[in-house]
């Protein structure tokens, strides 16, 4: 099925680094949303993006939506032990949101 | 506000069986979306429900098969199950408004393990 490219695919920091993570697409959405997963529970929505150029926050959370529409980043700063989880970004369609493939977040203590 | 809730959490099945997994929508939303998550995947769409009939299906093949009841819960059932079927189930409900859906929710998922 369609999915969107997100990297990396996993990483490995240590408590307190920013992290940045990023996804493309082939296809122009008008909605990007960006996911957190952790074990056992289903996605929680953790920042929206409507509008080409947008640059959201929330708390240390910031995420921008590309001026092409085809595109998104995430970056967390100064990340701490409960950031750990599985990240997804997705593109809202008519339907459906299309996800990424997710980025694995593990925090060194 | 109650949130979206799926039952069971967990299930196994022998190949060939057929399951129904169930979502209760949450407050407010009028539209039911059902994806399967393979292990280490994304979400992938399989169907919308809405105004009880499906509105949107996603490259699934027609043992894969919906209901959504006039208090917008949903059934997602499955027919003649397969080893490759083993997968998270998660329901999300949303808001549709005109062609738009907003407020999309997940469910903590169902576990679906076929043997």
């Amino acid at each position: 099925g369609q999915q969107l490219n997100q990297s990396p695919q996993s990483m490995f920091i240590q408590e307190g680094e920013d992290v940045s993570m990023n996804c493309t697409s082939s296809s122009i959405f008008n909605t990007w949303l960006w996911y957190k997963q952790e074990p056992g529970e289903g996605p929680v929505l953790l920042i929206a993006l409507y509008k080409a150029g947008e640059l959201t926050s929330n708390g240390r959370l910031t995420a921008q939506f590309g001026i092409t529409r085809k595109d998104s980043f995430l970056n967390i700063s100064a990340s701490i032990p409960s950031d750990v989880g599985i990240y997804f970004c997705a593109g809202r369609g008519a339907q459906k949101l299309v996800f990424g493939q997710g980025t694995r977040l593990t925090i060194n203590p | 506000e109650t949130g979206v809730t799926q039952s069971p959490t967990h299930l196994i099945k022998t190949r060939g069986q057929q399951v129904t997994l169930r979502c209760s929508s949450q407050s407010g939303h009028n539209t039911v979306s059902w994806y399967q998550q393979a292990l280490g995947q994304g979400p992938q769409f399989i169907f919308q429900y809405y105004r009880e009939e499906e509105n949107g299906r996603g490259n699934f093949p027609p043992r894969f098969s919906g209901l959504q009841f006039p208090n917008y819960s949903s059934e997602l059932n499955v027919n003649a199950l397969e080893l490759d079927d083993s997968a998270l189930y998660l329901c999300a409900s949303s808001l549709k408004v005109g062609a738009a859906n907003y407020g999309y929710t997940f469910g903590s998922g169902t576990r679906l393990t076929v043997v």
